[in-house]
């Protein structure tokens, strides 16, 4: 079974740019979280999206934004990227309200803002 | 929303000795609890997750945590380390009721041989 899938895995912009991350879920999982983990600051929430849907997002300026399709895969957007923008980025999955099972986590994409 | 709390950012362990890292969490309702292993420069991996039943949980490699719910404690321990057990761990809660997950803000293990 394939794990969580990011791409790329790394990233380069320079500031002011855009950038754009995704995400594949493990198959059946329709739950995807997004993740920012600076150096030094832990795991801070970003996003999650189910069914397609929007449940919730951490504390975030609106220029980080994203969407989930169909196919419960997803894309991470940041705009007007910042030098403190700089992380790695991390996507989870789940099955839907199953707590339990617990997150499964990708390899990241390490996101650099000259 | 529940708050998980880590109190040590760094824990230096001699290779062979035993370790504990610290995980407290608030939470007035039922809650999942997990600890997760980030090597470097890799995602966080599942070690072990306490649903219900037994308050000791076991890893597959030697870790072991247990619950102890009058404390709101949910502390990794290993009775002897590895060099290859350095990494950073974060603890996470998630409420029986829904699945949004609440991490520490980590703890990095360093096995000195």
């Amino acid at each position: 079974e394939a794990g969580v899938t990011q791409s790329p895995t790394h990233l380069i912009k320079t500031r002011g740019q855009q950038a754009t991350l995704r995400c594949s879920p493990i198959s059946g999982h329709t739950s995807v979280y997004w993740y920012q983990q600076a150096l030094g600051l832990g795991l801070q929430f970003l996003l999650w999206y189910d069914e397609g849907e929007e449940r919730n997002r951490g504390n975030f300026p609106p220029r980080f934004s994203g969407r989930q399709f169909p196919n419960y895969s997803s894309e991470l957007n940041v705009n007007a990227l910042e030098l403190e923008d700089s992380a790695l980025y991390l996507c989870a999955s789940s099955f839907s309200n199953r707590g339990n099972y617990g997150y499964t986590f990708g390899s990241g994409t390490r996101l650099t803002v000259v | 929303a529940q708050s998980v709390t880590q109190l040590d950012s760094q824990v230096p362990v001699f290779e062979e000795a035993p370790v504990e890292l610290r995980c407290n969490y608030s939470s007035s309702v039922s809650v999942y609890l997990f600890w997760y292993v980030q090597y470097p420069n890799q995602g966080l991996q599942l070690l072990l997750k306490y649903l219900s039943g037994s308050t000791l949980v076991e890893s597959i490699n030697g870790f072991e945590a247990e619950f102890n719910k009058s404390q709101t404690s949910f502390h990794l321990r290993k009775p002897s380390v590895h060099i290859s057990d350095t990494a950073e761990y974060f603890c996470a809660v998630s409420e029986v009721s829904g699945n949004q997950f609440y991490f520490g803000t980590g703890t990095s293990l360093t096995v000195i041989p």
